[in-house]
């Protein structure tokens, strides 16, 4: 099964900060790779997939790079409403598996 | 709108029973692959099992093979996760998530608020 690391696991930042995540898979999986967005209590919500594609309605300030084995998600200007737990997911292969999730809170 | 509303979850004791239930609203349910996600209480994601449109094709997590069954009832637009032997380690909350494109592995893109299972004695 397919691997997947992200780092760091939990960091805290301030509103306005550019932020990055990183997820790295254990062999190359292509660009299938999303991200998703969690705040407690709730679903996850699609915010990348094809590692860079935006979902429909989701702000700009989101973008997401790589290919291969190691991919990021980048926030240009965090704002008080993404304080939230991040997963990425690979969907190259059977039953797609996702990291272990970075925490962003709040410094 | 998309909708997904799961239901069935609660308290059940190690070795029982329990069946999940999704309803699903505002799409046309039978053109999409369907899957049920699991997060255990303070954990991550875990993709429990998912289900070709027409149901003829079904994959499970080792974990829950010979245990869990996943089922779609086109008509009533519904997805349902019947889980037998249950173990403590099956305790999380269950999502209904749908199939972000039309291939066997996927994305999700919409889940449903999900139900809690959990296995004690």
């Amino acid at each position: 099964a397919i691997r997947m690391t992200q780092s760091p696991s939990s960091f805290s930042a301030s509103t306005g900060d550019r932020v990055t995540i990183t997820c790295r898979a254990s062999q190359g999986i292509s660009s299938y790779l999303a991200w998703y967005q969690q705040k407690p209590g709730k679903a996850p919500k699609l915010l990348i997939y094809a590692a860079s594609t935006l979902q429909s309605g989701v702000p700009s300030r989101f973008s997401g790079s790589g290919s291969g084995t190691d991919f990021t998600l980048t926030i240009s200007c965090l704002q008080s409403e993404d304080f939230a737990t991040y997963y990425c997911q690979q969907y190259y292969s059977y039953l797609g598996t996702f990291g272990q999730g970075t925490k962003v809170e709040i410094k | 709108e998309v909708q997904l509303v799961e239901s069935g979850g609660g308290l059940v004791q190690p070795g029982g029973s329990l069946r999940l239930s999704c309803a699903a609203s505002g799409f046309t349910f039978s053109s999409y692959w369907m899957s049920w996600v699991r997060q255990a209480p303070g954990k991550g994601l875990e993709w429990v099992a998912n289900i070709k449109q027409d149901g003829s094709e079904k994959y499970y997590v080792d974990s829950v093979k010979g245990r869990f069954t996943i089922s779609r009832d086109n008509a009533k637009n519904s997805l349902y996760l019947q889980m037998n032997s249950l173990r403590a380690e099956d305790t999380a909350v269950y999502y209904c998530a749908r199939a972000g494109q039309q291939l066997a592995v996927y994305y999700f893109d919409y889940w449903g608020q999900g139900t809690l299972v959990t296995v004690s004695s």
